[in-house]
């Protein structure tokens, strides 16, 4: 079954610092993947995503992720990071259908949360 | 501006009452879902509908139930059997049925129980 892991659930790193969070999926094929941000009380909204190509992917709000298939991994990085990035965090993978087709949905994992230190 | 709108932002049931919850978008998306959000659970698939008049039971489906009579609304009716209905409900949307296509969100509804 397709899965998504995010292994750390609670992440504190410093204003400035740089930051990486880890991403790993379950998929029989390429998979379609995403990374979402949530504030408080709001709704997802979309980071970055990879569908083929560059495995190195740019989104907003100058974060980047790096998709490798080896590793099965899709983690988000963030050279420096600012208060204001606090929140959680979201991987998702494409779901595929029971005959291997896409199926449209998603596939999240449980989040990553975010804090940063003055 | 194209969006999706959810309303109320926060609900509360009494036992054995049904609730619905509206998701409305005017992004002229083909797809919409509906998730329920619990502390530490991430994201559950509750239903979704890849056309007009037609939807799928996700993960979650039982004590829910959702119509889709119309693109742009999408509503989702949490059910007295629902025994745990306490969450965090987000509507999305998508351009089509394809999982390449990101999902919108909306800003979501806290169900509560009285």
């Amino acid at each position: 079954a397709q899965s998504v892991t995010q292994p750390d659930i609670h992440i504190t790193v410093s204003e400035g610092a740089s930051l990486e969070l880890r991403c790993n999926y379950s998929y029989g094929a390429t998979p379609y993947l995403f990374w979402y941000v949530q504030s408080p009380g709001q709704g997802l909204q979309l980071l970055l995503k990879y569908f083929s190509g560059d495995t190195l992917v740019q989104g907003i709000k100058g974060f980047e992720a790096e998709f490798k298939r080896s590793q099965s991994s899709f983690n988000l990085r963030k050279p420096s990071v600012h208060w204001s990035d606090a929140a959680e965090y979201f991987c998702a993978v494409g779901a595929l259908s029971n005959y291997g087709g896409s199926q449209g949905n998603l596939i999240f994992g449980k989040g990553t949360k975010l804090s940063v230190k003055p | 501006d194209g969006g999706i709108t959810q309303s109320p932002k926060y609900l509360f049931r009494k036992e054995g009452q049904n609730v619905t919850l509206s998701c409305e978008q005017n992004l002229n998306h083909d797809a919409m879902y509906w998730y329920r959000q619990d502390p530490g659970q991430g994201l559950r698939l509750i239903y979704y509908s890849q056309i007009v008049n037609d939807f799928q039971k996700g993960d979650i489906a039982e004590g829910y139930s959702v119509s889709r009579e119309k693109k742009e609304s999408f509503p989702l009716t949490v059910t007295s059997a629902q025994k745990n209905p306490t969450a965090f409900y987000l509507c999305a949307s998508s351009t089509g049925r394809d999982s390449h296509q990101p999902q919108h969100f909306g800003d979501g509804t806290r169900l509560s129980i009285l």
